[in-house]
């Protein structure tokens, strides 16, 4: 009964590197969100996705950051070339199909990721 | 611009009194709202919904909603210094993609 799986955990990557993190949803949950968290700050929303689909990634910077879910496999969050400001705890979260309106969202551990 | 506003805090409160958490939304469409507990370093985790008007009651916990004023409330009865957090409100309008619109949180320190 594994929860929401995310890693790496921590992740050190330098300036101009890239960044993959993934995240596996609880079983049985078929939509997954991304979330950045500044430190002291609050949850940003990035990007929403279903298998193979992105619903909304309102959240997203325009650069550099790209998502996908694919078929088989978890979800990846990709960063391009990372940079001092991407220094952040980044959460994935699923919920399973909408009943009613209890979209409950169940977060992961979250990966740390730190630019040098 | 859908909005949920939260006080930032922190409140402060002896242990064994009650922590009323507040939370007020933009959305008239909102059909639920979630109550999450943040501990320093780690993830968000669920401790209420609600989505009826009125108030639910899960042990210590108490989740008040009331559409009409656009508030949501979340009281913690017997405070323990365990349950210093931040907590996080959202709220949640199926029209709205699913996307959770989220609160900043409040952060609460329960002194022994």
């Amino acid at each position: 009964n594994a929860g929401v799986m995310q890693n790496p955990r921590h992740l050190v990557r330098r300036r101009g590197q890239e960044a993959r993190l993934r995240c596996s949803p609880m079983k049985g949950h078929s939509h997954v969100y991304w979330y950045r968290q500044l430190p002291e700050e609050g949850l940003k929303f990035m990007v929403y996705l279903q298998k193979e689909n992105i619903i909304d990634e309102s959240g997203m910077p325009k650069e550099r950051f790209s998502a996908e879910f694919p078929k088989e496999g978890p979800s990846i969050l990709r960063i391009q070339q990372v940079v001092r400001g991407d220094s952040a705890a980044y959460f994935c979260a699923s919920s399973p199909p909408l009943v009613g309106a209890k979209n409950i969202q169940y977060f992961g551990a979250g990966t740390r990721l730190s630019v040098l | 611009q859908k909005e949920v506003e939260q006080n930032s805090g922190p409140l402060s409160v002896p242990e064994g009194a009650i922590a009323s958490l507040n939370c007020t939304y933009s959305d008239r469409g909102s059909q639920s709202f979630f109550w999450y507990r943040q501990y320093s370093g780690k993830s968000p985790e669920l401790i209420m919904f609600i989505y009826s008007n009125g108030d639910k009651e899960d042990g210590r916990f108490t989740a008040q909603l009331n559409k009409a004023s656009q508030y949501v409330s979340l009281l913690i009865r017997d405070s323990q210094p365990s349950d210093s957090a931040t907590y996080l409100c959202a709220g949640f309008n199926a029209g709205n993609n699913r996307k959770l619109i989220w609160g900043l949180g409040t952060s609460l320190a329960v002194n022994p």
